[in-house]
């Protein structure tokens, strides 16, 4: 069964830290991607990567980055956390360009970081 | 730009009842369209998708969406509610192949079965 594992379920983490949120599928997928996912706003794209140390800005990129180095590895850095980073982080992948929107998205089970 | 809309942010049915989670997507070009459901503390999990083949999809679990271009919309269907459909359902819009895939998310409806 293909799978993306998000590291962590559950993580606090305290104001002005660094935060490393870690991402790994076992599909030899192409696309990579990291939403948040907050009560009454969907789930909005932060980065995505289409290709081994290619990334590219979602809607919400501010006060994050990411870094890929290996196809299927895909870390989401939160650079000094802030309380309003509180979320649901969401990593998805997708066979390779052109294919996402015909099959669809696989998720990880998420993380729920709270910054305190 | 593509978006999508999601009329009711929460719905409840009684069990056996009909569920009908509503959809409205605008696209500049004819769209390829998603269901997804999500499960307390899980990921998303795809439930159906029109990829322009048959207008009515069928999915797991029992569910089927029909896609009607005249309304622009992708409405989420279920004959009969079971206590296992409560969950959040996220209808999605991705413009077709393109250099990378960019799906856009609707802001979700939160499904609540009553005994």
């Amino acid at each position: 069964d293909v799978k993306v594992t998000q590291s962590s379920r559950y993580l606090v983490k305290r104001t002005g830290e660094k935060v490393f949120l870690e991402c790994v599928q076992d599909m030899d997928h192409e696309n990579m991607f990291w939403y948040r996912q907050d009560p009454g706003l969907g789930l909005r794209l932060i980065y995505f990567s289409y290709d081994v140390k290619m990334k590219e800005k979602g809607d919400i990129p501010e006060g994050y980055s990411v870094s890929r180095e290996k196809k299927e590895r895909f870390s989401l850095i939160l650079e000094s956390a802030s309380t309003n980073q509180t979320s649901m982080y969401l990593c998805a992948s997708s066979l390779s360009p052109g294919t996402g929107d015909i099959y669809g998205y696989t998720f990880g089970s998420g993380t729920r970081l709270t910054v305190v | 730009a593509q978006s999508v809309t999601q009329l009711g942010s929460h719905v409840s049915v009684s069990e056996g009842a009909l569920v009908l989670l509503r959809c409205n997507y605008s696209s500049s070009v004819p769209p390829y369209l998603f269901w997804y459901v999500q499960y307390p503390n899980q990921g998303l999990q795809l439930l159906l998708k029109y990829t322009s083949a048959a207008t009515l999809v069928k999915g797991i679990n029992g569910f089927e969406a029909e896609f009607k271009k005249s309304e622009t919309s992708f409405h989420l269907t279920k004959p009969s509610a079971h206590m296992s459909d409560a969950a959040e359902y996220f209808c999605a819009v991705s413009e077709g192949k393109t250099s990378y895939d960019k799906v856009i998310f609707g802001p979700g409806t939160s499904l609540s079965v009553i005994p």
